[in-house]
């Protein structure tokens, strides 16, 4: 198992332009979620996925978009990056059937918006 | 909403010395979770605990959800290089999303 895997590792934009980040999971996981990480600030949720074909706004869903391809894919979409948009994407998935919403992480992704 | 105040920021210590961190909520959590963060890496979860009072171990780590069911405390014993990152605490109240504390950051002198 792979786990949860996210693409790509390494990103630079400029201001305006867009992109799409993507992430998939091999553990037959219901749940999914996209976080971003910002020095000092811990993770904060951006968008979550509860299940395929629903998705939630997090704490700080401006900006982005998702999209829950199917049950392994989630992909956050930024439209036209900004530079407050630079931080470190990490995308989780859970099980909620276990006895807790035990999250497991990528290796994340790192985005620069110039 | 909720949120979680973790302690310490940053943390300097010498190899062998122990280690304590802790996390306070706002609100009560229904679960307390433990995730550790290497450079370049996503978090990586080491202790849950389900249950107020409840204490776990995970070789060098123990972890406690307090009574109050509004904190939680994790300890490493005799640290090494490797407990060297970024530790973070999280939990969940009745939404069921995760809520992170701020890390703390673990640096050990050999």
């Amino acid at each position: 198992n792979a786990g949860v895997t996210q693409t790509p590792k390494f990103q630079v934009l400029k201001t305006g332009q867009s992109m799409t980040l993507q992430c998939a999971q091999d553990m037959n996981h219901n749940s999914m979620y996209w976080y971003r990480q910002d020095p000092g600030m811990g993770l904060r949720l951006i968008y979550y996925s509860a299940s395929e074909g629903t998705t939630d706004k997090g704490e700080v869903p401006n900006g982005y978009n998702v999209s829950r391809l199917n049950k392994r894919e989630f992909s956050l979409r930024l439209e036209s990056a900004a530079p407050s948009q630079t931080s470190v994407y990490f995308c989780a998935s859970s099980d909620p059937r276990g006895p807790t919403d035990t999250q497991y992480f990528g290796p994340g992704t790192r985005l620069t918006v110039l | 909403g909720q949120q979680l105040n973790q302690s310490p920021q940053s943390m300097f210590i010498q190899e062998g010395e122990d280690v304590s961190m802790n996390c306070t909520s706002s609100s009560i959590f229904n679960t307390w979770l433990w995730y550790k963060q290497d450079p370049g890496e996503g978090p990586v979860l080491l202790i849950a605990l389900y249950k107020a009072g409840e204490l776990t171990s995970n070789g060098r780590l123990t972890a406690q959800f307090g009574i109050t069911r509004k904190d939680s405390f994790l300890n490493i014993s005799a640290s090494i290089p490797s407990d060297v990152g970024i530790y973070f605490c999280a939990g969940t109240g009745g939404a069921q999303k995760l809520v992170f504390g701020q890390g703390t950051r673990l640096t050990i002198n050999p």
